[in-house]
């Protein structure tokens, strides 16, 4: 069955360094997504993508965050100078554009970010 | 803010039916119940949606009321690897999933 992978599976950094993460969304999936959980909270959306552009973002992404598809495959998201209250589980999510399929999304199994 | 409410928590005994509510008394009428689970610090994992039909897969089944403004996650059977948050989202389309605490369900052997 086909699913969403990430990588790393856990990253560690030093703050203020930059830090890629990546996904590779289902291979027929058109929106793609990310999300992000501090320790103990709750699930908190940070943007999606659809159609080579950013289509929604929340406050928390802001001129740190950017998101890029650079080979049709890859989903990556990059932190430019990472802070302490970034470390928290980074998920990658996708679905499909079929509205017959529903418009549920399917979650990679995340990227620990811990920034020291 | 998410558009739901759960109950913090439940416990159910291994074999028997796990009835998790949600109330979401301002769901409008193009608006889903969905529902997704997340076992310990795994990505969620999409469980059911629904419209206004009571629907039914391999996972679990989903009750909702007539007039919309509640529904009931049922998990028939359930085993110790459904313990998990189940998180109730009411949404519509390619948007974004609110995510509210969740219930965290229990199950005890």
């Amino acid at each position: 069955e086909p699913e969403v992978t990430q990588t790393p599976s856990h990253q560690v950094t030093q703050m203020g360094q930059e830090v890629i993460l990546r996904c590779v969304p289902i291979s027929n999936h058109l929106y793609f997504y990310w999300y992000r959980q501090i320790l103990g909270q709750k699930v908190e959306f940070l943007v999606s993508f659809y159609n080579n552009e950013i289509s929604e973002k929340s406050e928390i992404f802001d001129d740190q965050f950017s998101v890029e598809r650079p080979d049709g495959s890859n989903f990556t998201l990059k932190i430019r100078s990472t802070k302490l209250e970034d470390s928290a589980m980074y998920f990658c999510a996708s679905r499909t554009r079929a509205t017959w399929a529903g418009f549920e999304q399917f979650f990679g199994p995340g990227t620990r970010l811990t920034v020291l | 803010d998410a558009k739901t409410t759960q109950p913090t928590s439940m416990d159910c005994a291994e074999g028997r039916a796990a009835n998790l509510p949600c109330n979401h008394s301002t769901i409008s009428g193009n608006e889903y119940v969905y529902w997704y689970r997340q076992i310990h610090s795994q990505g969620p994992q999409y469980i059911i949606h629904g419209l206004k039909n009571n629907e039914t897969n391999e996972m679990a089944s989903l009750i909702i009321t007539e007039d919309r403004k509640s529904s009931t996650l049922i998990l028939p059977h359930a085993t110790l690897r459904d313990t998990a948050v189940y998180y109730c989202i009411v949404h519509q389309g390619a948007q974004k999933l609110v995510f509210g605490q969740g219930t965290r369900l229990t199950i005890n052997p």
